[in-house]
């Protein structure tokens, strides 16, 4: 039982735009979001985080957004850069310490 | 900057053999996680700790078990490994919701 789903296993955006990562979720327990990003060889590093709260959370470059209703979130990356390739996890958790993560979108920024 | 090690990047093992995977992190954080990480399955909760000599099984804990006797060290234990277990394993720690992972080990069985 998948309770964190990330439907597209990958995903080709142009330097410069939009890149969105989405994210479908089925325990509406869940209290807490993160997104990681790992590159190959290494392990993944926190990228943003949002409570189940909030609707919308930015750092920079990145937003992620909740929408509680649908049990989706997603991660915009605006603009799109080449070092931004990499697999990119969700991740959320009930208040506890056990988190389920996604399986996985492999972000792929052409120059 | 938190630091989490693992003692290996790659280790490779014969099947039946006794497997120890070393993590130390260097924030004083309270809790400390294994995962294996495998294609299509993303990562996958082995075991996780949240205080010295506490632990608790994740969702997938059988043939694995683990150590915490300091704060900064967690060791997942493979007892006789097998094939199915060649994967790539990570340990994290964490304070509050954020987690901090290691490098990872990739770990092979033949």
């Amino acid at each position: 039982d998948q309770q964190v789903k990330q439907n597209s296993p990958s995903l080709s955006v142009q330097e410069g735009r939009i890149s969105i990562l989405n994210c479908d979720y089925t325990n509406s327990m869940f209290d807490y979001f993160l997104w990681y990003k790992k590159y190959p060889a290494e392990g993944p590093t926190f990228l943003i985080s949002i409570s189940s709260i909030k609707d919308k959370n930015e750092d920079g470059r990145f937003t992620v957004f909740l929408n509680k209703s649908a049990k989706h979130l997603s991660l915009h990356i605006v603009p799109s850069q080449p070092g931004d390739s990499a697999v990119y996890f969700c991740a959320a958790t009930s208040g506890t310490y056990k988190y389920i993560f996604g399986t996985g979108t492999r972000l792929k920024v052409l120059a | 900057d938190v630091k989490v090690t693992q003692s290996s990047r790659y280790l490779v093992k014969r099947t039946g053999e006794k497997v120890f995977l070393e993590c130390v992190q260097d924030m004083d954080h309270e809790n400390m996680f294994w995962y294996r990480q495998d294609p299509g399955l993303g990562l996958r909760l082995i075991y996780f700790s949240y205080d010295v000599k506490m632990k608790e099984k994740g969702d997938i804990p059988e043939g694995y078990s683990v150590s915490r006797e300091k704060k900064e060290r967690f060791s997942l234990i493979l007892e006789s490994a097998s094939t199915n277990q060649t994967s790539m394993y990570l340990c994290a720690s964490s304070l509050f919701q954020e987690q901090f992972f290691g490098p990872g080990t990739r770990l092979t069985v033949l």
